[in-house]
């Protein structure tokens, strides 16, 4: 059974930072593009990053870049968002996902598991 | 920046009744690389559709998807107890991915 399982939310003042982290099993985890998606309390859903397989392939949404980092450490199955300068706006729950797959010519572009969520909020 | 455009912002049925949600795009969505997905109150999303037509594994086929370009809709057959949610269309077409801002089915 494929699981994804979120930690290191919590409340921080702005300017601070946190490090969420998301561990994987159930499924090659080296062998999938990886996703953070956020929702704040009451909105809609917000793409946030994304890593490829192999860690070198990062990309972000303009509001987070600079601030936020992406990363992955496949021998631990683990995906990371280093998130600093935080700001208020970042206060939602924060999702990852398993995100593309790969088989040779063939791909499957989806988010098609979620962990459960950890919420970060930015107040003092 | 891509903006993609849910309608209508809520739609109020019947279990039964056939339900169409409409996700519209500011620039063209190439391949169709298009993806769907329903969040109930509570849970984590989860996906339903992707490349705008291809149902996911393990969802039923009253969900279906269609369109191309820059127009695309999700229809749900005959609406379910558990298909009233929050519903989500996102656009996959470049490295950076955008939501719509969702259609709300709920009972009337």
């Amino acid at each position: 059974e494929v699981q994804l399982v979120e930690s290191g939310g919590g409340l921080v003042q702005p300017g601070g930072s946190l490090r969420l982290s998301c561990t994987a099993s159930g499924f090659t985890f080296s062998s999938y593009w990886l996703t953070w998606v956020r929702q704040a309390p009451g909105e809609g859903l917000e793409w946030v990053a994304h890593v490829g397989p192999d860690g070198s392939a990062k990309y972000y949404r303009d509001s987070v870049r600079g601030r936020f980092t992406i990363s992955r450490d496949n021998a631990k199955n683990s995906l990371y968002l280093q998130m600093n300068s935080l700001r208020a706006e970042d206060t939602a729950t924060y999702y990852c996902a398993r995100d593309t797959y790969c088989s040779g010519t063939t791909c499957w572009r989806m988010s098609d598991s979620w962990g459960q969520g950890t919420l970060v909020t930015v107040s003092s | 920046e891509m903006v993609l455009t849910q309608s209508p912002a809520t739609l109020s049925l019947s279990p039964g009744e056939r339900a169409t949600l409409s996700c519209r795009a500011s620039q063209t969505v190439s391949n169709s690389y298009l993806a769907w997905y329903q969040q109930r109150p509570g849970q984590a999303p989860r996906v339903l559709i992707y490349d705008a037509s291809t149902r996911a594994t393990g969802i039923p086929a009253r969900f279906s998807g269609s369109g191309s370009g820059t127009d695309f809709t999700l229809t749900i057959s005959s609406l379910e107890p558990e298909d009233f949610a929050v519903y989500y269309c996102q656009d996959r077409s470049t490295w950076t991915f955008t939501f719509g801002g969702g259609t709300k089915v709920e009972i009337k």
